[in-house]
């Protein structure tokens, strides 16, 4: 098992491109999430999918679209880049959303946009 | 939501024994406790997770007080490699999505 692959590892944007962030889990996981995470910080839930067709928001959202049109991928769609979104992003997932079942993260994709 | 509170950062050596604090004094009966870590330049990894009785894995153990206002994570021999924030977290059993919300950890450092 890969467990949970993040693509790319490092991105440079500059002010309004548009990026995507790949997400993909072998593990047949149905929860999948992202966070961000900033320097000195914790870590920041912005969406997160309980399932194949179903999304909704995190803590911080705003900026952020994601999709969920198969249990193995969740990209993180970027429509407009912003200097504010220069951050560390991890993906997790689990098997449920149950609190009795472990997460498993991504090594993260570190995105600065300029 | 239930808070957890930790110290910011804790120093031990190394081969010795650690024990990272958390309170949450106004945990409900339906909050599991889980810990997490995230080593330098890494996603967070799983560490344990308990409701009420002590639990132990290969990675740790976890103490629970008795009326479950506080816990103890234990590193039972330190090594350089488990320095690395320290992450206490309450899940709410009654979420049907319950999420992982992450607060700013313990920093563990640990000296050779």
């Amino acid at each position: 098992n890969a467990g949970v692959t993040q693509t790319p590892k490092f991105q440079v944007l500059k002010t309004g491109q548009s990026m995507t962030l790949q997400c993909a889990q072998d593990m047949n996981h149905e929860y999948m999430s992202w966070y961000r995470q900033d320097p000195g910080m914790g870590l920041r839930l912005i969406h997160y999918s309980v399932g194949a067709g179903i999304t909704d928001q995190g803590e911080v959202p705003n900026g952020y679209n994601v999709s969920r049109s198969t249990t193995e991928d969740f990209p993180l769609r970027l429509l407009s880049a912003a200097p504010s979104q220069t951050s560390v992003y991890f993906c997790a997932s689990s098997l449920t959303s149950s609190v009795n079942t472990e997460a498993f993260f991504g090594q993260g994709t570190r995105l600065t946009v300029v | 939501d239930a808070k957890t509170t930790q110290p910011n950062s804790m120093e031990s050596n190394e081969e010795e024994p650690v024990h990272l604090p958390c309170n949450h004094s106004t945990i409900s009966g339906t909050d599991y406790i889980h810990w997490y870590r995230q080593l330098p330049s890494q996603g967070p990894e799983y560490v344990i997770h308990g409701l009420t009785s002590n639990v132990n894995n290969r990675m740790a153990s976890l103490a629970i007080a008795e009326d479950r206002k506080s816990s103890t994570l234990i590193l039972h021999r330190a090594t350089l490699r488990d320095a690395a924030v320290y992450y206490c977290i309450l899940r709410d059993a009654r979420n049907r999505d319950d999420k992982i919300i992450f607060g700013k950890g313990t920093r563990l450092h640990i000296l050779p």
